[in-house]
């Protein structure tokens, strides 16, 4: 169907350490959008992939697009103690459907 | 405005009451969105809107759940007779059109005891 699968459900990190989530799709994506929704807050826009193999970046967010369009991965450098919250991906077809998401947690 | 607003941003009702969240998006802004989330967990889709028309209701869980838009404008989300297991953040959104970003509000959190 239209589900996105994300894993890990939960991650937590020394502050510094690297952290990646991943998307999958058992279909091919049109494009993929990643959120990022601070504790307690809303869920707000990051970025949008569109084209095979396309790859990003923001600062220390690498976000990748796979090449027959079914996953999809974020990835941060480094983390920080701002980069706590939970991730999600989000697939459109006739609406956006969201993946569980990924909670990260930074230990400083 | 210029973001998505939402009302009430907190509600506690007893259970059975039936309560209506309503949903102001960005002007201009075609696509509107409305989503539940439970503590802790992630989005549920519940309905979709282009104008005024929902092309897609799959999400609503139940019949005791319903929305309406008017104007291409504002939204409002009704839960009639409320249970416990309502109790959630229930988030709006908008887009310029679907499949554009979606900006969403701070959400309406609603507790049933």
């Amino acid at each position: 169907g239209q589900q996105v699968m994300q894993i890990p459900q939960y991650q937590h990190v020394q502050e510094g350490e690297d952290f990646t989530t991943y998307c999958n799709s058992s279909t091919t994506l049109s494009n993929i959008q990643w959120y990022k929704q601070r504790p307690g807050g809303h869920p707000v826009f990051l970025i949008q992939l569109v084209k095979s193999g396309e790859v990003k970046k923001q600062k220390r967010l690498t976000f990748q697009f796979g090449e027959a369009k079914k996953n999809s991965s974020l990835h941060i450098t480094a983390t920080q103690t701002t980069d706590v919250g939970t991730y999600f991906c989000a697939r459109y077809g006739n609406k956006l459907v969201f993946g569980a998401g990924t909670i990260l947690r930074v230990k400083s | 405005g210029a973001g998505v607003s939402q009302s009430p941003s907190n509600k506690v009702t007893e259970k059975g009451k039936d309560v209506e969240l309503r949903c102001d998006p960005i002007s201009g802004h075609t696509a509107l969105y409305w989503y539940r989330q439970r503590l802790g967990q992630g989005l549920e889709f519940l309905i979709y809107f282009q104008g005024n028309s929902a092309p897609d209701k799959s999400g609503l869980p139940s019949d005791r759940f319903s929305a309406e838009r008017t104007g291409e404008s504002v939204s409002t989300l009704t839960i009639q007779r409320t249970q416990q297991e309502d109790s959630a953040v229930y988030l709006c959104a908008s887009s310029l059109t679907g499949g554009n970003t979606i900006y969403f509000g701070e959400g309406s959190w609603l507790t049933v005891v």
